[in-house]
């Protein structure tokens, strides 16, 4: 049984690329979570997404960032015309039906993104 | 307003030694998780509690939450080097609808 996928584990852009960080659940989850780490601080809140539904993006930046998770295919973070504040790991997490086991999360290792 | 208020922030002690670290808020919760992460690596699940007052083992490491399900603890008992890590508790709000959050978590150094 494969764990959350991430890739790329580590990319690097310059100012004003496109990053694309892509993530596959766990299979047989439907929810997926994306979370944003700085070094030495906590896991902060980005997204949650069911297939093809936003279910809350208030952590979200309203601008340059964006987030999908079609019916088909992995769930996508795409962050447009980066800057230096944008360098961070950014993990995904899934979960099966919430309702029987509220909370618990499956993570996958990461990527980290580096704006030059 | 941090939601999740976890403490201490760092902790550095001797292999052997018995340590215990917090996780508090202001609101009441259905559940909570704790989760271990260590360096370069995604955060991994180590225990859900969900009544209050549940005390809960992982072999050296007993979990409670709060007879009012608002705080938690974690006490590591005789703690060897591989217990270094990020100690990081995240819940999920009475409202199923609501992000599961995450504390900033404690960092804990184990020293051989």
């Amino acid at each position: 049984n494969a764990g959350v996928m991430q890739n790329p584990r580590h990319l690097v852009r310059r100012r004003g690329q496109e990053a694309r960080l892509r993530c596959s659940p766990m299979k047989g989850h439907s929810h997926v979570y994306w979370y944003r780490q700085l070094p030495e601080e906590g896991l902060k809140f980005m997204v949650y997404l069911q297939k093809e539904n936003i279910i809350d993006e208030s952590g979200m930046p309203k601008e340059r960032f964006s987030a999908e998770f079609p019916k088909e295919g992995p769930s996508i973070l795409r962050i447009q015309q980066v800057v230096r504040g944008d360098s961070a790991a950014y993990f995904c997490a899934s979960s099966p039906v919430l309702e029987s086991n509220p909370g618990e999360l499956f993570f996958g290792e990461g990527s980290r993104l580096t704006v030059l | 307003t941090q939601l999740l208020e976890q403490s201490p922030q760092f902790l550095s002690i001797q292999e052997g030694e018995n340590l215990t670290v917090y996780c508090n808020s202001s609101s009441v919760f259905s559940s909570l998780q704790w989760y271990r992460q260590e360096p370069g690596e995604g955060p991994v699940l180590l225990v859900t509690v969900v009544t209050g007052g549940e005390v809960k083992k992982l072999k050296r490491l007993t979990f409670q939450f709060g007879d009012a399900r608002k705080d938690s603890s974690l006490h590591i008992t005789a703690a060897q080097p591989g217990d270094t890590g990020l100690y990081l508790c995240a819940v999920h709000s009475m409202n199923r609808d609501d992000k599961i959050i995450f504390g900033k978590g404690t960092r804990l150094h184990i020293l051989p």
